[in-house]
């Protein structure tokens, strides 16, 4: 699987929109990009995951640049309830390691009042 | 309630001692996982299992044995429990198209 390199922290002011980059460079044509957070103490929460399109839900968007070696993650008004270490994962759908996902350090996102 | 349970929450075990920490999905995913987080180290694969009766070792198996006998649980057993293996456990399941669900973990202290 394609290795990410993502900020290990950001800060953001409430109510305002959160977009924390990564970059996978060596991603390739069948990896997916996985966006997990895990808030303190608690199991991580999936958040979104795509291949090539950019893809919105009810938590965030998720914008994968053309050449699909970057990708970003929106969170458009984040609130202090974001405050959280967000994971950015690449996988393949090959079947090595049964499909587990390979957690880096991520980024710790600070929401301020 | 639908979704993944662990059990315990929390743990104290003395060294040497075998210790279970369980994990319940009330879908019915074949793939069920065994997660440790340590500070400085993240998240790491112990061991996983693509459907009952079939489990494989992931990044750091040893001094963990896994079991599935049926598709809903999946148990995770120190035989001997040592400090090194201090940590917080996390269990998780996939959901195909959808994403990986996890529990709520279990804190271990070996002493």
């Amino acid at each position: 699987d394609a290795k990410t390199t993502q900020p290990t922290s950001m800060d953001c002011a409430e109510g305002r929109a959160a977009n924390l980059p990564c970059n996978h460079s060596t991603i390739s044509g069948n990896e997916y990009v996985y966006w997990y957070r895990q808030i303190h103490s608690q199991g991580p929460q999936y958040i979104i995951h795509g291949l090539k399109n950019n893809e919105t839900n009810e938590m965030a968007s998720l914008i994968i640049t053309e050449d699909r070696k970057s990708s970003t993650l929106i969170l458009p008004h984040a609130t202090l309830r974001d405050t959280a270490v967000y994971y950015c994962i690449v996988r393949g759908g090959n079947q090595s390691g049964g499909y587990a996902l390979n957690f880096g350090k991520g980024t710790s996102l600070l929401v301020t009042p | 309630d639908a979704g993944i349970t662990q059990s315990p929450r929390y743990k104290i075990t003395e060294t040497g001692r075998q210790v279970t920490l369980m994990c319940h999905q009330t879908w019915s995913h074949s793939y069920m996982f065994w997660y440790r987080q340590d500070l400085g180290h993240g998240l790491r694969l112990i061991y996983y299992s693509a459907a009952a009766d079939i489990t494989d070792k992931g990044e750091v198996p040893d001094g963990y044995v896994v079991s599935r006998s049926k598709t809903e649980n999946f148990p995770l057993t120190l035989e001997s429990a040592t400090r090194s293996q201090t940590s917080v456990y996390f269990c998780a399941t996939r959901q195909p198209g959808h994403g990986y669900t996890f529990g709520s973990g279990t804190r271990l202290t070996v002493v």
